[in-house]
């Protein structure tokens, strides 16, 4: 049993190239989700999914695009890579958290620096 | 933004003792809480999930309160073991949202 599995693990972009982070999970997870986590803050939420076909949008959006075809699969796409994108980025999934009562299991993170 | 706000930032203790953190969050449109224990280069691992007010939750040596009238949780963590050292944190759920705190980071000394 994988769990949640994010690629790749570390990923250097020159500003203004695209790229996608991968991230899969193998728990028949409804819910899943994207946060990027910076020095001083805690993890933020940029995206997350109910279930396949179903996107929205957290607290940090801006620059970042979701798509959820399958209840697998869930990848976040950079269009155009900024510096201040430069962040450690987790994936996590969990049943569908309506009221909250499943804690999240996280991928092993992908570490993005955009010079 | 609902935010959640942890503390101590950080806490050294000695192997044997015991100690405890805060997690202060506001009170209105409360779904659940969780906390989350997070190692050095590995990912956070769910340790607890609260939802009503007065839960408390044990697993071992570390067991969680929640009170959700007055807005906070605490960690507690008996008989600290150098193993325990990692960041803690706490994120509130809003529904389908959760909201995370910048963590407790306790060092276990031997």
């Amino acid at each position: 049993n994988a769990g949640v599995t994010q690629t790749p693990k570390f990923q250097v972009l020159k500003t203004g190239q695209s790229m996608t982070l991968q991230c899969a999970q193998d728990m028949n997870h409804e819910y899943m989700s994207w946060y990027r986590q910076d020095p001083g803050m805690g993890l933020r939420l940029i995206h997350y999914s109910v279930g396949a076909g179903i996107t929205d949008q957290g607290e940090v959006p801006n620059g970042y695009n979701v798509s959820r075809s399958t209840t697998e699969d869930f990848p976040l796409r950079l269009l155009s890579a900024a510096p201040s994108q430069t962040s450690v980025y987790f994936c996590a999934s969990s049943y569908v958290t309506g009221t909250g009562n499943y804690g999240y299991t996280f991928g092993s993170g992908t570490r993005l620096t955009v010079v | 933004i609902l935010n959640v706000e942890q503390s101590p930032q950080s806490l050294h203790v000695q192997e044997g003792d015991s100690t405890n953190f805060t997690c202060s969050f506001p009170s209105s449109n409360f779904y659940a809480l969780h906390w989350y224990r997070w190692e050095t280069a590995k990912s956070p691992e769910a340790l607890f999930v609260m939802t009503l007010n007065g839960d408390e939750k044990k697993k071992g040596r570390i067991s969680a309160t929640l009170n959700t009238k007055e807005g906070y949780s605490y960690l507690y963590i008996k008989g600290s073991q150098p193993e325990d050292s990692a960041t803690y944190l706490c994120a509130r759920n809003t529904g389908n949202q959760f909201y995370f705190g910048t963590g407790t980071s306790l060092t276990v000394i031997p």
